[in-house]
């Protein structure tokens, strides 16, 4: 199985709601990334998790906040959001190994679209 | 950081022809992925392949590490294969690890029409 699922499918938001998007995957996998796609752009990266601790944060502003509760699930937590961001966000997952030095294959999930109104 | 230039940005085929899809990236690199990306936005994995020739089905690619670059080639193209195709790169690092940064080339926007 090489399923990474991600909910919502879709998303609408004001300004100054907060919510969450999460993903999940069980192939064991212990690196998970966030992605940000503009249309008719490539995906982006914005954080990478490694062993469940956040690597790599590509300057994200702070209204953006991930958070991985465990090996299997990955949140982004989203607040005071502004029009440009919207996107498509992707997650994806991969293989490590257990030094942290190498990195294999990312798998991505289907994506939450994200509209900010 | 690591430049990802795919070209061509733009391909229209008649279904069942063939095509050729290249990568070109500025360093060297651990890891090389190609996707393709559909309408719906969904990137699914076609190749891992950080150097030699991998085959699956009517598709095919090839890397070339020592020059920095990569091939995707299309046989016998369907309908189903419009959408995006992505070459991405994770450049490794000066101590020879994986820097998990995957960075992704503009592209190559394929329409196949009947």
């Amino acid at each position: 199985d090489t399923e990474v699922t991600q909910t919502p499918k879709h998303l609408v938001m004001g300004m100054t709601n907060k919510k969450s998007l999460k993903c999940e995957q069980h192939m064991g996998h212990r690196a998970m990334y966030w992605y940000k796609q503009k249309a008719k752009k490539p995906p982006e990266l914005m954080f990478v998790y490694s062993y469940e601790k956040l690597s790599i944060n590509e300057s994200v502003p702070s209204r953006f906040s991930p958070e991985c509760p465990n090996s299997s699930l990955l949140n982004l937590h989203l607040h005071a959001l502004q029009p440009e961001d919207s996107a498509l966000y992707l997650c994806a997952s991969s293989r490590q190994t257990p030094s942290g030095s190498y990195s294999y294959e990312q798998y991505f999930g289907p994506g939450t679209r994200l509209t900010v109104t | 950081g690591i430049q990802v230039e795919q070209s061509p940005p733009d391909l229209i085929l008649q279904e069942g022809a063939n095509s050729t899809l290249r990568c070109n990236f500025s360093d060297s690199v651990n890891n090389l992925q190609w996707f393709h990306q559909n309408p719906w936005g969904q990137l699914i994995n076609l190749f891992y392949i950080p150097s030699g020739t991998k085959q699956n089905g009517r598709l095919s690619a090839t890397t070339v590490a020592t020059e920095r670059y990569s091939l995707l080639y299309i046989s016998s193209s369907q309908t189903t294969d419009s959408g995006v195709y992505f070459c991405a790169v994770e450049r490794g690092l000066d101590s020879g690890a994986g820097s998990y940064q995957l960075t992704f080339g503009k592209g190559t926007k394929l329409s196949v029409i009947p």
